[in-house]
């Protein structure tokens, strides 16, 4: 069946460009969850997205980043006035319903702003 | 912050050894997960191990965890080239619905 999916799979940008990265869970996923990982490093969890309750944003780096989820499904996490800092993979999960939160990753969106 | 911390960072073993990586965590854990990541894409979700578990197995995978000591391992076993990967732990603790992924363990398969 499908997994999750990203896109764009890369996207360079030059600073201060806006950049939206986009991700469709799983079907039926409920949670969703959107991570950074810089070169070499784990996982940094940025926001979490669970039915219709208020996003767990607690991991967002900046004000410049935000995310939406549309019906439920499909979500967009969207970095304003890039920085080279911002350069990094950027991961998205869905969390099925076995109760043990074992999360299924999208292949990644590679971010490279110049 | 991290939760689980993996050893060694970095293994290279020869194809039919077997590869062993530990993690250890700081606070008690509902469960604890193994991913696959390979070339620095999404990550594959290997094994869970709940915190009343002792020990898993799944194909040749063989996770144990130690709740005493705070800490799991992962043992591959005939490691074959494509087992060439970079390994997390990530730790479920009390309700939090997030898992904390540590730094990984880069582990090189040579044929």
């Amino acid at each position: 069946g499908a997994g999750v999916s990203q896109s764009p799979s890369n996207k360079v940008t030059e600073k201060g460009k806006d950049v939206e990265l986009r991700c469709d869970p799983i079907s039926g996923h409920t949670a969703l969850y959107w991570y950074r990982q810089s070169l070499g490093q784990g996982l940094e969890f940025l926001i979490y997205f669970q039915g219709n309750s208020a996003p767990d944003k607690s991991g967002l780096p900046s004000d410049r980043f935000s995310a939406e989820r549309t019906g439920g499904s499909v979500s967009t996490l969207t970095i304003q006035r890039t920085q080279q800092e911002d350069s990094a993979v950027y991961l998205c999960a869905s969390t099925g319903t076995s109760g043990y939160n074992e999360q299924f990753f999208g292949p990644g969106t590679r971010l490279t702003v110049l | 912050s991290q939760q689980g911390e993996e050893d060694p960072q970095a293994l290279s073993i020869q194809e039919g050894e077997n590869a062993t990586m530990n993690c250890s965590y700081k606070t008690s854990i509902n469960n604890l997960q193994w991913y696959r990541q390979n070339s620095g894409r999404g990550l594959v979700h290997l094994i869970l191990i709940r915190s009343n578990e002792r020990e898993k197995h799944s194909g040749r995978l063989r996770v144990t965890l130690d709740t005493s000591k705070k800490s799991s391992s992962l043992l591959i076993t005939a490691s074959r080239a494509a087992d060439t990967a970079s390994y997390f732990c990530a730790t479920a603790t009390g309700n939090d619905y997030k898992l904390s992924f540590g730094a990984g363990t880069t582990v090189t398969v040579r044929a």
